[in-house]
């Protein structure tokens, strides 16, 4: 199957500061998708990015799909930004289509 | 609110205890899922129901069984655990299970958890 691995794994950042996490991907997908998982467990969808660029308000993703690696980046943070960030990808092609697997997260703080 | 609810939010349970956590849907989606998270590990899928079929059993203990009585809800029953099952319970629900590439339809939205502590 395949593997999604992101990177960092952990990341400390001052208020008002930018970010880029990044995803890499082992194979061929067809889905991609970024979560936001507050310091309650609450997992949120951020974006659905297959291919291309997409943003919402002070977030912004991109997949370059063959190149197979995606990209969040998170301008201006505030403190409520601080949580688990996830990005899980569909395998494209062979078994388990159904399955959405899931990288090991950027966990991230922003401090005041 | 994020349309999915999960209850209980915490469970402490012994390993002899029966339990069960239930999840619901009021999106109108099709399908829903089971995840565990455990610390420093990324999520795994558990199960998959889809039109209230089973199509995914990731290799599962037997001592977690699921139940999909309709497509709003989905049910985790849980006996004879044992400590290393204390994790947070996930559950999620997405328009279809397989889906096109541009559709979106398998977008998921996940519940509050359920955190699961075995003694």
């Amino acid at each position: 199957g395949i593997q999604v691995e992101q990177s960092p794994p952990d990341l400390i950042l001052q208020e008002g500061a930018n970010s880029t996490l990044r995803c890499n991907f082992s194979d061929s997908v067809n889905n991609l998708q970024w979560f936001h998982q507050n310091p309650w467990g609450q997992l949120i969808n951020l974006f659905y990015i297959p291919s291309g660029t997409k943003q919402n308000g002070r977030l912004s993703a991109t997949t370059v799909a063959t190149e197979r690696y995606s990209l969040l980046y998170i301008s201006s943070s505030q403190t409520t930004d601080s949580g688990v960030y996830f990005c899980a990808a569909y395998q494209n092609y062979g078994g388990s289509q159904g399955n959405l697997i899931f990288g090991k997260g950027t966990k991230l703080s922003v401090k005041p | 609110e994020t349309g999915v609810t999960q209850t209980p939010r915490h469970l402490v349970m012994g390993m002899t205890n029966k339990k069960s956590l239930k999840c619901e849907q009021h999106l109108g989606h099709n399908a829903m899922y089971w995840y565990k998270q455990s610390a420093k590990k990324p999520l795994e899928l558990m199960f998959v129901y889809s039109l209230e079929e089973r199509v995914e059993n990731n290799s599962v203990p037997s001592r977690f069984s699921p139940e999909c009585p309709n497509s709003s809800h989905l049910f985790l029953h849980l006996h004879t655990l044992q400590p290393e099952d204390s994790a947070l319970y996930l559950c999620a629900s997405s328009r279809r299970w397989l889906a096109g590439v541009s559709s979106g339809a398998n977008v998921l939205t996940f519940g509050a958890g359920s955190r699961l502590t075995v003694l």
